[in-house]
């Protein structure tokens, strides 16, 4: 079945320095979406992205989909405290309605 | 507006009971699921419908139940509780037009001793 990997599992950087995950898929995705969960919370939408070789962004984070629609990243530019959270990619296979896979998330942890 | 809520928000279960997860959403949508979160494991999808009347496996269903009767409710059923469905639980719903995003509920925190 469609797999979803994402790296790294965890990281702790000080604030203001960067941060990048991402999340490579075995199979194509038709598109790929980005969550953000609070410790304690539930996931929260970030963004959707469909076309091959798309970039978004908002305000500090930045989100690209490969070109193939295989692998995605997440950066962010100088971290605050408040992007403290785990960050999840999650794809979908076809173009219609399908089941949304999740990679195992980003565990990101910014000291003050 | 409640969106997707979750009921309850934290249980305590023996193994062997069994008990109902209740989930209900008021956006009209057609397409509901429950994951469960455990360490390091990310959210992984238990079962979900896309409509009324119409349930399907996701990648764990084993010791869950679903019906869908309506397009609010989505419950989930543990039927014989054991230690390994110690876990968060998650239900989300999603619009039916499309690969759009998904709304999650608080979760339930559910401990099977």
């Amino acid at each position: 079945g469609q797999q979803v990997m994402q790296i790294p599992q965890y990281q702790h950087v000080q604030e203001g320095e960067d941060f990048t995950t991402y999340c490579n898929s075995s199979t194509t995705l038709s598109n790929i979406q980005w969550y953000k969960q609070r410790p304690g919370g539930h996931p929260v939408f970030l963004i959707q992205l469909v076309k091959s070789g798309e970039v978004k962004k908002q305000k500090r984070l930045t989100f690209q989909f490969g070109e193939a629609k295989k692998n995605s990243s997440l950066h962010i530019t100088a971290t605050q405290t408040t992007d403290v959270g785990t960050y999840f990619c999650a794809g979908t296979k076809f173009s219609g309605y399908s089941t949304l896979t999740f990679g195992k998330g980003t565990m990101l942890l910014v000291s003050p | 507006n409640a969106g997707v809520t979750q009921t309850p928000k934290f249980q305590v279960l023996k193994t062997g009971q069994s008990m109902t997860l209740q989930c209900a959403q008021d956006m009209n949508h057609e397409y509901m699921s429950w994951y469960r979160q455990d360490p390091g494991m990310g959210l992984r999808l238990i079962h979900y419908s896309v409509g009324a009347g119409i349930t399907d496996q996701g990648e764990v269903p084993n010791g869950y139940n679903v019906s869908r009767s309506t397009t609010e409710d989505f419950p989930l059923r543990l039927l014989s509780a054991a230690p390994s469905q110690t876990s968060v639980y998650f239900c989300a719903s999603r619009p039916p037009t499309g690969n759009t995003e998904a709304f999650f509920g608080q979760g339930t925190r559910l401990t099977v001793v």
